[in-house]
């Protein structure tokens, strides 16, 4: 039972485009969301969060929207760079921290 | 560098073996989580300790089990191994029990292979 899923496994944008990266939950009772990023070899590291009470919460070239009445949750970043090449997971926070899969962004000069 | 220390990087191993997987985490964080990730898979949830004690129980197998030293290093112990426990184990750390105040920092894990 898959309570954050990203169903888009990769994604690839121009340099200087926007990236949006989308996550879907299941569980209504989630009250805290966090994006984190993972470049190989390493473990993730924290990027973004978001509490339930909030809709958007931005951090220089990253934005976090929350809709939920919708449950979802995305992460724009703008403008894209070679370096944001990565894997993004969604986390939701029920109790314990729920990861979604993971997208593979690419970014390409 | 985010601090949490994972080791041995790589680990090789035969089925049916047992195999432990060390963690220390960042100075002065309380509280050490343990991740599984196979392959496609998100982060699975194995366990959390804060300050010694079990705080939560995720999708962890009978055959794995864990603890927490008065150090604070964490141990992973994986017995009885199949090929399916071939995987990236994560550690991570956080300075508090609770993930609002204080977000998971990760180590580079452990990378299992099961033979």
């Amino acid at each position: 039972d898959q309570q954050v899923k990203q169903n888009s496994p990769s994604l690839s944008v121009q340099e200087g485009r926007i990236s949006i990266l989308n996550c879907d939950y299941t569980n209504s009772m989630f009250d805290y969301f966090l994006w984190y990023k993972k470049y190989p070899a390493e473990g993730p590291t924290f990027l973004i969060s978001i509490s339930s009470i909030k809709d958007k919460n931005e951090d220089g070239r990253f934005t976090v929207f929350l809709n939920k009445s919708a449950k979802h949750l995305s992460l724009h970043i703008v403008p894209s760079q070679p370096g944001d090449s990565a894997v993004y997971f969604c986390a939701a926070r029920g109790g314990k921290l729920i990861f979604g899969q993971g997208t593979e962004l690419s970014v390409k000069p | 560098d985010s601090g949490v220390t994972q080791t041995p990087k790589h680990l090789i191993t035969a089925t049916g073996q047992r195999v432990t997987l060390r963690c220390s985490p960042r100075s002065g964080d309380l509280s050490v989580y343990w991740y599984q990730q196979s392959l496609d898979q998100g982060l699975q949830f194995l366990i959390q300790y804060y300050n010694g004690e079990e705080r939560a129980k995720g999708n962890i197998l009978e055959r794995f089990s864990a603890q927490q030293f008065p150090d604070l290093h964490s141990e992973l112990n994986l017995s009885s191994l199949e090929l399916g426990d071939s995987a990236l184990y994560f550690c991570a750390s956080s300075d508090t029990g609770d993930i609002y105040n204080s977000p998971l920092h990760f180590g580079n894990g452990t990378r299992l292979t099961v033979t």
